[in-house]
């Protein structure tokens, strides 16, 4: 079975500040895929990256930054000089490739990030 | 190409009631999926299809029904609400079956259950 835990329920930061949200994840299947998903105030959510198990390359796309490790099984989110938009839920999620017996993909139960001005 | 679409947006409903929300994707995806959120449980599977006639149960499958006639559309439907299934519903598709890609969204429906 998958789990994925994210901790911190609620982050307040001040504009301006870095801001890490934390993502570990249990599975057995060695070919699986991670994401991170926003949900802005206005409830819609918003797909922001894929990984797969095979590349633990860091992965930076503008203020955004995202630290893959194995070893520690974690996919952490990090927002450098967060802004007032960035306040969101964020989702970490996990699905395994294990040959067609997996069709579902599991989520933590979000990180509600708020940035203050 | 309109993505995801739901509805409806908002639905209130008296406890025993039944009612179907819609779902609908213009994408050609195989799979497609129905979550509820409630605060601080994250999304959780209610149901899920892998292509049209073929569904399965997800994590919190009691008290909702689906079927999946054609491609596009997959509703989801509560037999005899009751007011643990107040929530809000989201829908999703996928190009892969896996879901090792990224899920599309609808903007969700917002059921309160009195």
């Amino acid at each position: 079975a998958q789990k994925v835990t994210q901790a911190q329920t609620e982050i307040s930061v001040v504009e301006k500040e870095d801001v890490t949200l934390d993502c570990v994840y249990e599975t057995r299947d060695t070919t699986y895929y991670l994401f991170w998903y926003k949900q802005p105030p206005s409830g819609e959510l918003v797909f922001l990256i894929r990984r797969n198990s095979f590349d633990e390359q860091n992965e930076i796309s503008g203020r955004y930054s995202w630290n893959f490790q194995k070893s520690t099984s974690s996919f952490n989110f990090t927002i450098t000089a967060s802004q007032v938009v960035d306040s969101a839920v964020y989702f970490c999620a996990l699905s395994v490739d294990s040959g067609g017996s997996n069709y579902k993909l599991t989520f933590g139960k979000g990180t509600l990030l708020t940035v203050n001005p | 190409n309109a993505g995801v679409t739901q509805t409806p947006k908002f639905q209130v409903l008296k406890t025993g009631q039944s009612m179907t929300l819609q779902c609908a994707q213009d994408m050609n995806h195989e799979y497609m999926s129905w979550y509820r959120q409630d605060p601080g449980m994250g999304l959780r599977l209610i149901h899920y299809s892998v292509g049209a006639g073929i569904t399965d149960q997800g994590e919190v499958p009691n008290g909702y029904n689906v079927s999946r006639s054609t491609t596009e559309d997959f509703p989801l439907r509560l037999l005899s609400a009751a007011p643990s299934q107040t929530s809000v519903y989201f829908c999703a598709s996928s190009y892969s079956l896996a879901v090792t890609y990224e899920q599309y969204f609808g903007p969700g429906t917002r059921l309160t259950v009195t």
